[in-house]
This record gives structure tokens, sequence and C-alpha cells, in this order.
């Protein structure tokens, strides 16, 4: 059964530090995975999507890097900012039949200090 | 112009009642899905139908029965309420395709349900 672990729980840094999140999964056979971010009272955003191909992806001041075999994926936020303060989760698309099922991981609730 | 949209975006209720949650995409999407994001923050799926037919259902008490009209909406009905109950309920959609890799999901903005 597939378990995915975020840490830290909780990250507070001063603007402009450089800081990275990461995230484990047990399973490496999984389709794809899925950076998100989750605003107080609001929805989950999508930051970066990567599939099981690839070893990372990048937008903007986000880099999100993959390595299936270790089962771990970090995302690397450059130079932060208090606008970047949000919960971050993680979450893999598993292998599995036709299914589109995303199991989310445990979140890293980041606090950037101005 | 909202994607994904959720109603009511509060919902309070007492315990032993019954309730329903709307979800409407307007992506032109053909599977939706119910999540519920518990007191620590952990997401989990519940539900997911695709073009109307149910293709997942996670472990959820049968109180828990999901409707589907068209491909476009996915409502929730919540028999018998317990305290339990409480967190925030997540819609979300993905567009067709094989189980692969470009089935990114989107997320509605929620509906927080306290029953007390």
């Amino acid at each position: 059964k597939q378990e995915v672990t975020q840490i830290p729980a909780a990250l507070s840094v001063p603007e402009g530090e450089n800081l990275v999140l990461n995230c484990s999964f047990t399973d490496s056979a999984i389709y794809n995975l899925q950076w998100f971010r989750q605003d107080p009272g609001k929805g989950l955003t999508s930051l970066l999507l990567i599939q099981s191909s690839q070893r990372e992806q990048t937008s903007g001041r986000l880099n999100a890097s993959l390595d299936k075999s270790s089962g771990r994926s970090t995302l690397y936020i450059a130079a932060s900012q208090p606008g970047d303060s949000a919960t971050y989760l993680c979450a893999v698309k598993d292998y599995g039949g036709a299914t589109n099922k995303l199991i989310f991981g445990t979140g890293t609730l980041l606090a950037v200090q101005p | 112009d909202t994607a994904v949209s959720q109603t009511p975006k509060y919902l309070v209720t007492q315990m032993g009642n019954d309730k329903s949650i709307k979800c409407e995409q307007n992506l032109g999407h053909d599977t939706m899905y119910w999540y519920k994001q518990d007191s620590k923050k952990f997401l989990k799926i519940m539900f997911s139908y695709n073009n109307k037919e149910l293709i997942i259902n996670e472990t959820v008490p049968n109180r828990f029965s999901p409707k589907s009209p068209d491909k476009a909406h996915l409502n929730l009905h919540i028999n018998s309420l317990e305290l339990g109950d409480s967190a925030v309920y997540f819609c979300a959609s993905s567009p067709p395709g094989l189980a692969g890799a470009y089935n990114e999901q989107f997320f509605g903005p929620g509906t927080r349900l306290t029953v007390l």
C-alpha cells in the first residue's frame, strides 16, 4: 500500500532564503508525482507535475525533482517571498488499473517571514 | 469563470441531519472526484466518477452517497451526519485519457462541514 510522507511538517524561514521541501513514497511504481499549494480556506493549486520518466520540472522560482528508485521528490523554492507562505502537498499517482487516484502526503506548512 | 465550483462553502449542521454538497466543473472533463481533508490536513480520496460511472469507491461509510447527474456535476449526499464527518470536502476533476501521465487534477475551493 502506497504511503506518502513529507518532511518537515512545518518550516519557517526569513524572506529571501532558498528552501527545500521533501516528499517520500514507499512504492516506486508511480505514474507521476504532483506538487500542490494550499492557501488557508482555499482549494489546491497545482504547481508542478513530474512524469515518472522525468527527473525534474521547473516553473519560475520552483524546481521539483523526482528520484523514483529511492522514492523521493524535492521541491526547491528559490528566493522565498512572504507570498509563498502556504501548505505544500505532494501526491503520487499509482499504477494499478485505469483509475486516476492520487495519494497525498501529509503536507508541509511553510511560513516565510518578511 | 470558476473552473471547479462547490456549494456551499461552509455548512454547519446538527448530528443526525442529512445534507448535500454540490460540485460543478466547466472544464469539459470526464472524471470527477471527492476528497476529504481531516483536521490534520490529510487529504484522502473518497469517490471518483468517470462519465457518470463510479470507478473509485474507497472505504467510505454507506451514509455517503455520490450522485452524478451528468459528467459536469458530482454531488455528495451524506445521511445521518456524525461528529467525525466534520472536515473539508474537496471536489476535483481531470480530463479524459488513459491511466497515464497527463490526467492532472483540478480542485475546487472546498466545503467546510461542521457537525455539532
